[in-house]
C-alpha cells in the first residue's frame, strides 16, 4: 500500500459543479496535511492547510479524518480556472522531516 | 518579497555525468527541501536543509547530495547521472524546519540522454 494515495482520475465537471477528491495516508503518525494545486508544467503552489477543524476558504474546504486516515477537499462552484491537478501532502516529523506527496487527482471543469 | 527562484530552468546532460541544480528561497525562508517530479507522478521528497544542516532525507541513493548556504541558498548535485533522472527538480523553502507550509520555485527540467 502506497503512503499516500490519491484517484488520479481525470474528474472531468460542469462550471457550477461541486466535486470532492480525497486523499488517504498510511502513517497514523502523521502530523501535517495540506493541499496543493499544480498547473501543466508548472510548480505546486499551495491551496491550504488542512487542520484537525476542518478549514474552508471561499469554495474551498479541507477535511481530516484521522480515525479514517484521509484528508478531502470539496471545491463549490466549480470554475474554468480550477481546472488542475490538486496533490495532497502528509508529513510526518519523527526526529527528522519526511513529506510525501500523493501523484495528485486531476480536474477539468469544462463549460 | 521574493519569490523561489531556481536555475537553470532547462539541463541537458549525459549519463553518467554530474550536475548541480541552484535554488534561491523565499525572502525570510530559512528552510529549503528539493523534490524529483516524473511525469505524471507527484514531487518525490529529496532531503531538507534547516539552517545548514540536513533535516531529513528521502528515499534517494547517496549520488543525490546537497548543501545550503548561510543565505539560506542552496545547491542540488547529482552524480553519475542516470537516464531515470531526467525529471523535473523542485526546489521548496518555509519558514520553519518541519512540516510547514512550502513555497515552490518553478524548477529544473533535466533531461538525461
Amino acid at each position: 500500500r502506497k503512503e499516500v494515495e490519491q484517484d488520479p482520475g481525470p474528474f472531468n465537471v460542469p462550471e457550477g459543479a461541486t466535486v470532492a477528491f480525497n486523499c488517504t495516508y498510511s502513517n497514523s503518525a502523521s502530523q501535517s496535511f495540506f493541499w496543493y494545486r499544480q498547473d501543466c508544467r508548472k510548480e505546486p503552489k499551495l491551496l491550504m492547510s488542512v487542520y484537525s477543524s476542518g478549514n474552508e476558504d471561499g469554495r474551498f474546504t479541507a477535511q481530516l479524518n484521522r480515525a479514517s486516515q484521509y484528508i478531502s477537499l470539496l471545491i463549490r462552484d466549480s470554475k474554468l480556472s480550477d481546472s488542475a491537478t490538486y496533490l495532497c501532502v502528509v508529513s510526518y516529523s519523527g526526529g527528522s522531516y519526511i513529506p510525501t506527496f500523493g501523484r495528485g487527482t486531476s480536474l477539468i471543469v469544462h463549460p | 518579497e521574493t519569490g523561489v527562484t531556481q536555475s537553470p530552468t532547462h539541463l541537458i546532460k549525459t549519463r553518467g555525468q554530474q550536475v548541480t541544480l541552484r535554488c534561491s528561497s523565499q525572502s525570510g525562508h530559512n528552510t529549503v527541501s528539493w523534490y524529483q517530479q516524473a511525469l505524471g507522478q507527484g514531487p518525490q521528497f529529496i532531503f531538507q536543509y534547516y539552517r545548514e544542516e540536513e533535516n531529513g532525507r528521502g528515499n534517494f541513493p547517496p549520488r543525490f547530495s546537497g548543501l545550503q548556504f548561510p543565505n539560506y541558498s542552496s545547491e542540488l548535485n547529482v552524480n553519475a547521472l542516470e537516464l531515470d533522472d531526467s525529471a523535473l527538480y523542485l526546489c521548496a523553502s518555509s519558514s520553519r524546519s518541519g512540516a510547514d507550509e512550502q513555497y515552490f520555485g518553478p524548477g529544473t527540467r533535466l533531461t538525461v540522454t
